[in-house]
């Protein structure tokens, strides 16, 4: 079974704009979480989506969003981008939920100048 | 606020020794998780065991166990005969049972494994 797969693996944006990240989860999982990780901060929760609808979110700005689709693929967006949003952006799919355990994706490399 | 602490942020260890990674959380909670997850250099989390808190047998996985100590809220791991494979990042990480599958992780420990 293929694991989480996070497109793209690296990205360079400059301030100001906006960039958009894809999680494909395993197959059959229909929870998708996503986390911030920085040197500073550690590994920070952004959002987790089960069946296209937002379940829980973390301490973040409003120009951090994300949406799931019905095939259980997920994007996260951010806007106006910062130079502290550079950092690794990881992603985990679930099974369901309660007792499941989330695995996680290689992650996206996000890189703001 | 649950949090998770990890007190050494490196470690080291000769290959084919053993070595412990500490771990203390805090919650209010009585039923919840346990995580450690494995983060080689440039590569993926990996899981490497987890620990439900109503099980008082502890969760062994190979070479990979833990010492869980609920009253204490203390999760250790040991690794066994360590490889040079192990070397990685390792993640303390904890999550409620119910309502919110926000995984809250330690800032981890460098093991570094000594040839």
């Amino acid at each position: 079974k293929a694991g989480v797969t996070q497109t793209p693996r690296y990205l360079i944006k400059t301030r100001g704009q906006q960039v958009t990240l894809s999680c494909s989860p395993i197959s059959g999982h229909r929870s998708v979480s996503w986390y911030q990780q920085t040197p500073g901060q550690g590994l920070q929760f952004l959002f987790e989506y089960f069946s296209e609808t937002q379940r829980n979110k973390g301490n973040f700005p409003g120009r951090f969003s994300g949406r799931q689709f019905s095939n259980s693929r997920s994007e996260m967006n951010v806007s106006t981008l910062e130079l502290g949003d550079s950092a690794l952006y990881l992603c985990a799919s679930m099974r369901q939920a309660g007792t499941d355990t989330q695995y996680f994706g290689p992650g996206t490399r996000l890189t703001v100048l | 606020a649950q949090t998770v602490t990890q007190s050494q942020p490196e470690m080291s260890v000769q290959e084919a020794e053993t070595v412990t990674l500490s771990c203390t959380y805090d919650t209010s909670e009585s039923d919840y998780y346990l995580f450690w997850y494995k983060q080689p250099p440039s590569r993926q989390m990996i899981l490497v065991i987890r620990q439900e808190a109503y099980k008082q047998q502890n969760a062994t996985e190979n070479r990979f166990s833990v010492n869980f100590q609920k009253a204490a809220k203390s999760f250790s791991l040991k690794i066994s005969d360590s490889q040079l494979g192990d070397a990685a990042m390792y993640f303390c990480a904890y999550r409620a049972n119910f309502g919110n599958e926000k995984l809250t992780f330690g800032t981890g420990t460098r093991l570094t494994i000594i040839p």
